[in-house]
Formats: C-alpha cells, sequence, structure tokens
C-alpha cells in the first residue's frame, strides 16, 4: 500500500518563476492538503482539497493556487517564486469521506529552493 | 486565530533517560490532536487524542489530553538515539476549520 507520494523531491527555481508540484494520496484517501515549512518552524497550512474544490485556505497570498484531479492527485502551483518562498513544501490526505477525523499522513516532501 | 505553543524548544537527553514533551494549543472547534515525529522530511504519525485523560501508548511513547486545560504532554521513556528527531503537536479544528495547526516543535536530541 503506497503512501502518500510526492514529486519532486529537489528543484531549484530562480525568482520569478512558476513551479508546480505533485502529490497522489495514500489510496483510500480523498481529501489532500498543502503545508509549506521553513527552516526551524512548524509546517503552515497552504489549503485543503476535498472532491476537486479548494475547501479551506490559509493565509497564503493567491500565488499560491492549487487542484485536485478526479483521481485524488493534487497540484501546487506557485507563481512569481519569492526568496522567502525557499522551503519544504508537504502534501498530507486523509480519508474525510469515511472518517472525517481520521489519522492525517504526510508525504516526503518537495524541497524548493528560490534563488 | 490558532495557536499551538510547545516546550521545550529543544532538550539534549542522555540514552535511558525519560522525557516529557508540552504542547498547549487554543484552536476553533477543537476536535482532535496529533502528534509527529519528523526527522528528516515527512513527519510520521503517533497518536491522535480526542478524548480527555485517556493515554494513548505505543511502546515507550505515551500521549494524554486535557481538554479542558488546552494541552497534551507527549512521554518518552528510555530513550534511544533513534528518538533523536523534532516532535510536532497538531490540533485540528471541525466545522469548516479543516486544517492542522503545528507549533514549532520540539527538537530532541538523545546523546549515546
Amino acid at each position: 500500500d503506497a503512501g502518500v507520494t510526492q514529486s519532486p523531491t529537489h528543484l531549484i527555481k530562480t525568482r520569478g518563476q512558476q513551479v508546480t508540484l505533485r502529490c497522489s494520496p495514500k489510496s483510500g484517501h480523498d481529501t489532500v492538503s498543502w503545508y509549506q515549512q521553513a527552516l526551524g518552524q512548524g509546517p503552515q497550512f497552504i489549503f485543503q482539497y476535498y472532491e476537486e474544490e479548494e475547501r479551506q485556505r490559509g493565509n497564503f497570498p493567491d500565488r499560491f493556487s492549487g487542484h485536485q484531479y478526479p483521481n485524488y492527485s493534487s497540484e501546487l502551483n506557485v507563481n512569481a517564486l519569492l526568496l522567502g518562498d525557499s522551503a519544504l513544501y508537504l502534501c498530507a490526505s486523509s480519508d474525510w469521506q469515511g472518517r472525517p477525523q481520521g489519522t492525517i499522513y504526510f508525504g516526503e516532501g518537495s524541497w524548493l529552493t528560490v534563488v | 486565530e490558532d495557536k499551538v505553543v510547545q516546550s521545550p524548544l529543544s532538550l539534549v537527553v542522555h540514552e535511558g533517560d525519560t522525557v516529557t514533551l508540552n504542547c498547549s494549543y487554543e484552536v476553533t472547534n477543537f476536535r482532535s490532536l496529533l502528534w509527529y515525529k519528523q526527522e528528516k522530511k515527512a513527519p510520521t504519525f503517533l497518536f491522535m487524542l480526542t478524548s480527555s485523560g485517556i493515554e494513548k501508548k505505543s511502546g515507550r511513547l505515551s500521549s494524554i489530553l486535557d481538554k479542558k486545560e488546552l494541552f497534551s504532554i507527549l512521554n518518552i521513556t528510555a530513550t534511544q538515539t533513534g528518538d533523536s528527531a523534532i516532535y510536532l503537536c497538531a490540533p485540528r479544528g471541525g466545522g469548516s476549520n479543516y486544517k492542522l495547526t503545528f507549533g514549532k516543535g520540539t527538537l530532541l536530541t538523545v546523546n549515546p
């Protein structure tokens, strides 16, 4: 049973560029959330997707956008990259339909460096 | 605004010691609290607590929740070097507040 998988694992981008990060949730999970974790900080909630809709959003600018596909996989897009966007981006999945308070599992993350 | 404070922020102990990690929180429509261990990348799930006073145990780790006083503790007995990691506490809301709110975590270093 595959867990949460994310790609790419590492990437380097230049200021002003755009990036797309991808996530496949754990088998049987229908809800995907994205978190940003800067060095020395806990993960910060970006947004959550359920049934292909953004259900909740954290305090992030609209340069951060996402998408969920019918197979529950998800993308995080960041436009006009800033140096401060350098962080570990974590995808988390859970089974909302079955258990609204079910366990949330995290992927290995994508390390983004903006230079 | 939802808030989580973990203490201590860092802790250095010797193998065999017992440690207690603290987490206090304020979360809208609180429903549950999750503990994670983060070694390099992915936070790995340890416990989910939903009821006050019921201790969850897994080997040398245990955790308890106090919903009245809004805190949780994570205990690790007979620590091993493999316990070295960042421990993250994350309460979760309900209603329309679905997210996990994280503190900065506690960095635990276990020396041989």
